[in-house]
């Protein structure tokens, strides 16, 4: 099964902290995603990733960075993090299009951030 | 983005088949129809995917108009696991992403 892990279940951070999210996929895919969730407003594309070095910004990029430096990790980095960053964050992983089969998203089980 | 029209909310008996609509007026034809599930507190699970003809798979069938214009996410028998929130969304083949919308809240009654 394809697995994709997300380095912290909850996390408590204070307001202008910089923050490092985590996600680890084992299926070789090449395109990484981190969404957003919040009540009322549901899943939002923060940035996406199509290969090593490569980023590409979601919707609501702002305030946030991303790093992928191996084709399996994709960090999502909050450089200064704030209250209206609180929220359940999600990595997801996907084979590309082209690729025939199944090319489904598989998703982490989330990080929830609290900033105080 | 072409955008999808689900209810926001919907009941169905355990036990018994359930069909979830989506309408998706604005289809492209680069554009492939998922559905995603997302049960209480965890990620968003891949269901099924289809262009433009019906799809069975494990867990569900993939009913789509001969338009294109809308589908039908089946779950043949109901049980109270299949209680969660169930997203139908366009992928174009162009754009590996996908946006989501607010999903359809399935509930199960005993």
């Amino acid at each position: 099964d394809v697995k994709v892990t997300q380095s912290s279940r909850y996390l408590v951070k204070r307001t202008g902290e910089k923050v490092f999210l985590e996600c680890v996929q084992d299926m070789d895919h090449e395109n990484m995603f981190w969404y957003r969730q919040d009540p009322g407003l549901g899943l939002r594309l923060i940035y996406f990733s199509y290969d090593v070095k490569m980023k590409e910004k979601g919707d609501i990029p702002e305030g946030y960075s991303v790093s992928r430096e191996k084709k399996e990790r994709f960090s999502l980095i909050l450089e200064s993090a704030s209250t209206n960053q609180t929220s359940m964050y999600l990595c997801a992983s996907s084979p590309p299009t082209w690729r025939r089969g199944d090319y489904g998203y598989t998703f982490g089980s989330g990080t929830r951030l609290t900033v105080v | 983005d072409a955008k999808t029209t689900q209810p926001n909310s919907m009941e169905s008996n355990e036990e018994e088949p359930v069909h979830l609509p989506c309408n998706h007026s604005t289809i492209s034809g680069t554009d492939y129809i998922h559905w995603y599930r997302q049960l209480p507190s965890q990620g968003p699970e891949y269901v099924i995917h289809g262009l433009t003809s019906n799809v069975n798979n494990r867990m569900a069938s993939l009913a789509i108009a001969e338009d294109r214009k809308s589908s039908t996410l089946i779950l043949h028998r109901a049980t109270l696991r299949d209680a969660a929130v169930y997203y139908c969304i366009l992928r174009d083949v162009r754009d590996d992403k996908i946006i989501f919308g607010k999903g359809t809240r399935l509930h199960i009654l005993p």
